[in-house]
């Protein structure tokens, strides 16, 4: 039974498009992480949710947002997608505790952008 | 910032050859966790490890956390197809709110040849 779900799967925009991305969890777990992950390359954090708590990392670009309206759903909102958006966007869950935070993946939803 | 790197970057070996990769952080992490992800899918927790010099097993799989926190290893016997994939380590880093930030080691691919 899937735990984290990501939707879509596959999604297609044109540059410049908006599009969001969307995930839920069955876990009830605190925290919620959205990763980039190009081809080849280990998943970057974008940012991560705690509760309601949202954390940016520096160096993620204004173009991507995110929202959190309960704690089963979290969004990613890719406000303008460039040609350097295409690729693999992980949403993942963890419990919270510093010990025990084991992180659950989505199984992604690839974006590529025309 | 900190960084996690790994290597080798690709293995390829034959079946029935042991395997190993290897971790270093420039910073001591809290944790180190190991994910497994297969060509097209998603990275699935393998195992934390959180003491000192801890040492853990999974079958054919052999997890260790060096002494200083700072490194880690995955070693494989006798590699199976079904190990291929890509291995990333992550390195816990603290965060407030006693959540766990991780950082992707930069993978290594292994390539198994019945």
């Amino acid at each position: 039974d899937a735990m984290v779900i990501q939707n879509p799967r596959y999604q297609v925009t044109q540059f410049g498009k908006p599009v969001t991305l969307s995930c839920s969890q069955t876990l009830n777990h605190n925290v919620m992480y959205w990763y980039q992950q190009k081809s080849s390359q280990a998943p970057k954090l974008l940012f991560h949710y705690y509760d309601k708590d949202f954390n940016n990392e520096a160096d993620t670009p204004d173009n991507f947002q995110s929202r959190r309206p309960n704690t089963s759903f979290c969004f990613l909102d890719i406000r303008s997608p460039g040609l350097g958006d295409a690729a693999m966007y992980l949403c993942a869950t963890s419990r919270g505790a510093v010990a025990k935070n084991i992180q659950y993946f989505g199984a992604g939803t690839r974006l590529s952008v025309l | 910032g900190q960084q996690v790197m790994q290597i080798p970057q690709y293995q390829h070996v034959q079946e029935g050859e042991d395997f190993t990769t290897y971790c270093n952080s420039s910073t001591t992490l809290s944790n180190i966790q190991w994910y497994k992800q297969r060509p097209g899918g998603h990275p699935v927790f393998l195992i934390q490890l959180v003491k000192s010099g801890e040492v853990k097993k999974q079958k054919r799989l052999t997890f260790q956390f060096g002494e200083a926190k700072k490194n880690s290893s995955l070693h494989i016997t006798a590699t199976q197809t079904t190990d291929v994939g890509t291995y990333f380590c992550a390195g816990g880093r603290p965060l407030r709110g006693a959540t766990n930030k991780l950082i992707f080691g930069t993978g290594t691919l292994l390539a198994v040849q019945p």
